[in-house]
């Protein structure tokens, strides 16, 4: 059974600092991780996809990495904005199990 | 493109009754997901659909089932709703399974009492 954790499980940090999410997993048989985000009350929003041939993706401040044989993705986010507040999530895609398993998340708070 | 849409987004049931759940997923997406997310347990996975088929399901109780039509949208049904049903219900789409990035429709708020 996939088991995802994410660390840490709250951070709080001032504008334009540049941090990192950590995430892993202890199945390496995966398709891919997805990297979410999610507003309270609301559905999540994809921000990355990193297939399992890849070791990184980058999208405007955010750059994911993958190592998939060790079980780890990390999700770097360069100078920080308090609309960055949210909940992040990680999600790899198992192989053969038609599924993605979720962790529990970082919830980030950027103060202005 | 218009986004995933999930009808309704808030419902209030009373225990023992049933509920259905809509998705539509975006145009041209053919496979559908629904997970359950709430405080205790985060994003649990239900069930995944492609092409009218269901491919896989979690691990939930028969009182949860679901179907996708014809032209991708889908629907779930919970029937003799309990208390713990209260949840945030998320469907999301994507061209195909697997290897394809998944969206998030704005989910649909259960509340049972």
């Amino acid at each position: 059974k996939q088991e995802v954790t994410q660390i840490p499980a709250a951070l709080s940090v001032p504008e334009g600092e540049n941090l990192v999410l950590n995430c892993s997993f202890t199945d390496s048989a995966i398709y891919n991780l997805q990297w979410f985000r999610q507003d309270p009350g609301k559905g999540l929003t994809s921000l990355l996809l990193i297939q399992s041939s890849q070791r990184e993706q980058t999208s405007g401040r955010l750059n994911a990495s993958l190592d998939k044989s060790s079980g780890r993705s990390t999700l770097y986010i360069a100078a920080s904005q308090p609309g960055d507040s949210a909940t992040y999530l990680c999600a790899p895609r198992l192989a053969n199990a038609g599924k993605s398993t979720f962790g529990d998340g970082t919830t980030l708070t950027v103060k202005p | 493109k218009a986004g995933v849409t999930q009808t309704p987004r808030y419902l209030i049931k009373t225990r023992g009754q049933q509920v259905t759940l809509s998705c539509s997923p975006i145009s041209g997406h053919r496979s559908v997901s629904w997970y359950q997310q709430t405080p205790g347990q985060g994003l649990q996975f239900l069930f995944e659909y492609f092409s009218e088929t269901q491919r896989n399901k979690g691990n939930f109780p028969g009182r949860f089932s679901g179907r996708q039509f014809s032209n991708s949208r889908s629907e779930m049904n919970v029937s003799t709703l309990e208390l713990g049903d209260s949840a945030l219900y998320l469907c999301a789409s994507s061209s195909a399974p697997d290897i394809y990035e998944q969206y998030f429709g704005p989910g649909t708020r259960l509340t049972v009492t």
